[in-house]
C-alpha cells in the first residue's frame, strides 16, 4: 500500500545551519505531497505542498521538490532559526478521484539551538 | 473563521469511564477526520467523514470507539469503556476537497486524554 518514510530524528542543529529532512514515498499513480509542521502543544499545520512531478513547494524559507524519478520530497531550509524547532511530517494523498486521505510519515523532530 | 475547535483540551478519567471528545470543523469544509497521536504509533487515522457520512472507519481500534457527525458543524468521538492504552492526543481535522484532487487539512489543537 501507499506509505511515507522519513529520516529518524531528532535532528539537532545550531541556528543558521542548513537543514535537510529526507522523505521518500511509495504510491501508485500520481500522489500529492505535503509537509506539515507541529509546534509544541499544537496541532499540525500545513507548511508546503506539491501536486505534480517537478513542482516545488515553498513557505517560510522552507522548500521541497516533488521528484518522481526518486520518489522523494526532501525538506530543506538554508538557515534555520530557534523558532523552527518542531516536529515535521511528510505526507501524501493518493490521487484517486474523490478519495481524500492523508498518509503521514512518522515525523522528524528538529531542535535548533542558539 | 476560528479554525477547527476541539473540546475538551485535556481530559483525565478513570478506566471504565465513558469519554466524549467534540469537534467543530471549519464552516464549509466537507471532510472531517479524527486522528490519534501517540509516541509509539505516531499519527493514526481513525475515521473520516464526507458530507457528514462516515467513509472509512477501518482505523477505529475496536468496538469501544465510535464516531458520529450529526450535522456539518459538529462531530463526536466516543470511547466506552475507556482503557489506559487509549491515552493519547486526539486530533480533529477538516478539509475542502479541491477540484485538483489535492486536499489541505486544517487541524484542531487536539484533546489530550489520560486514562488512569
Amino acid at each position: 500500500g501507499d506509505s511515507v518514510t522519513q529520516m529518524e530524528g531528532p535532528v539537532t542543529l545550531s541556528e543558521e545551519a542548513f537543514l535537510t529532512i529526507n522523505c521518500t514515498y511509495t504510491a501508485t499513480g500520481y500522489p500529492s505531497l505535503f509537509w506539515y509542521v507541529q509546534y509544541p502543544g499544537e496541532g499540525l499545520q500545513l507548511l508546503l505542498k506539491a501536486t505534480k512531478a517537478d513542482d516545488k513547494g515553498s513557505n517560510k524559507g522552507f522548500e521541497a521538490t516533488y521528484r518522481k524519478e526518486t520518489t522523494s520530497f526532501h525538506l530543506e531550509k538554508g538557515s534555520v532559526q530557534v523558532s523552527d524547532s518542531a516536529v515535521y511530517f511528510c505526507a501524501l494523498t493518493p490521487f484517486s478521484g474523490g478519495y481524500n486521505k492523508l498518509i503521514f510519515g512518522a515525523g522528524t523532530r528538529l531542535a535548533v539551538h542558539p | 473563521d476560528a479554525g477547527v475547535i476541539q473540546s475538551p483540551r485535556h481530559e483525565v478519567t478513570e478506566m471504565g469511564q465513558e469519554v466524549t471528545l467534540r469537534c467543530k470543523p471549519i464552516s464549509g469544509h466537507d471532510y472531517l477526520f479524527w486522528y490519534r497521536q501517540t509516541m509509539m504509533r505516531g499519527l493514526e487515522l481513525l475515521i473520516y467523514f464526507n458530507n457528514n457520512v462516515p467513509i472509512d472507519d477501518s482505523g477505529m481500534p475496536e468496538d469501544r470507539f465510535s464516531a458520529k457527525m450529526p450535522n456539518a458543524s459538529f462531530s463526536t468521538l466516543k470511547i466506552q469503556p475507556s482503557e489506559p492504552r487509549d491515552s493519547a492526543v486526539y486530533f480533529c481535522a477538516s478539509s475542502l476537497m479541491s477540484a485538483a484532487g489535492a486536499n489541505v487539512l486544517t487541524f484542531g489543537a487536539g484533546s489530550r486524554l489520560t486514562v488512569l
